[in-house]
């Protein structure tokens, strides 16, 4: 069965400093990716996806994200956190097949310090 | 462009009480459509997907239930809310190879 595991359920960060968020997947075939942040009573918002192609993914408000399959890891970076990116960020893997089905990890959110 | 609703946006219950919620989708056709829950300190369980009208797929048992009346008209509903119902339910349609999300509702159930 496939799964997710995001290391760390809280991050904390100064302002201006680097994020790093962690997340490993466990998946039979090759995989599609996706990193979604979600700000308080909001919805989930799509940041970056892996699909097929380039490995280093760049998404929405300056993330990214690299597609390691040795690793079996899809780590999501930013080079200089802003108050605004504080929220809780899930990483999820889609199983193959057309119903799309997403397993999500148990999110991890980030504070950011000033 | 597309857009997905969903309402009401906040929902106090009484236990025992019945539930209905509604997601609706705009600007696509036959979409795949889902419902999550996001109880409190934990992360998002796919409750029911749904590929086409009237087919539905329910991923954990429990007593809500799913309707999918029209192509882009997705329902929860329960006949009898339990305390344990409480949480932030998520609709999302896919398109592509992604899934959107909507907006939410906040369940509370007293």
């Amino acid at each position: 069965a496939q799964s997710v595991t995001q290391l760390g359920s809280h991050v904390s960060v100064s302002e201006g400093a680097l994020v790093l968020l962690r997340c490993n997947y466990s998946s039979s075939v090759p995989p599609y990716l996706f990193w979604y942040v979600q700000y308080p009573n909001q919805g989930l918002q799509l940041l970056l996806k892996y699909t097929t192609g380039a490995t280093l993914v760049k998404g929405i408000n300056g993330f990214e994200a690299e597609f390691k399959k040795s690793e079996t890891s899809f780590h999501l970076t930013k080079p200089s956190a802003h108050m605004s990116d504080a929220a809780e960020y899930f990483c999820a893997v889609s199983p193959s097949g057309n119903t799309g089905k997403l397993i999500f990890g148990q999110g991890t959110t980030l504070q950011v310090k000033p | 462009s597309q857009t997905i609703h969903q309402w009401p946006a906040t929902l106090v219950q009484p236990v025992g009480s019945p539930l209905s919620l509604e997601c609706t989708v705009e600007g696509t056709s036959n979409p795949n459509l889902y419902w999550y829950r996001q109880a409190a300190g934990r992360g998002l369980q796919l409750l029911f997907y749904s590929v086409g009208i009237g087919q539905i797929s329910s991923e954990v048992p429990q007593n809500l239930s799913a309707s999918r009346p029209q192509d882009r008209q997705f329902i929860l509903s329960s006949k009898k809310l339990l305390l344990s119902d409480s949480g932030f339910y998520l609709c999302a349609w896919k398109g592509g190879n992604t899934q959107y999300f909507g907006p939410g509702t906040r369940l509370t159930v007293l």
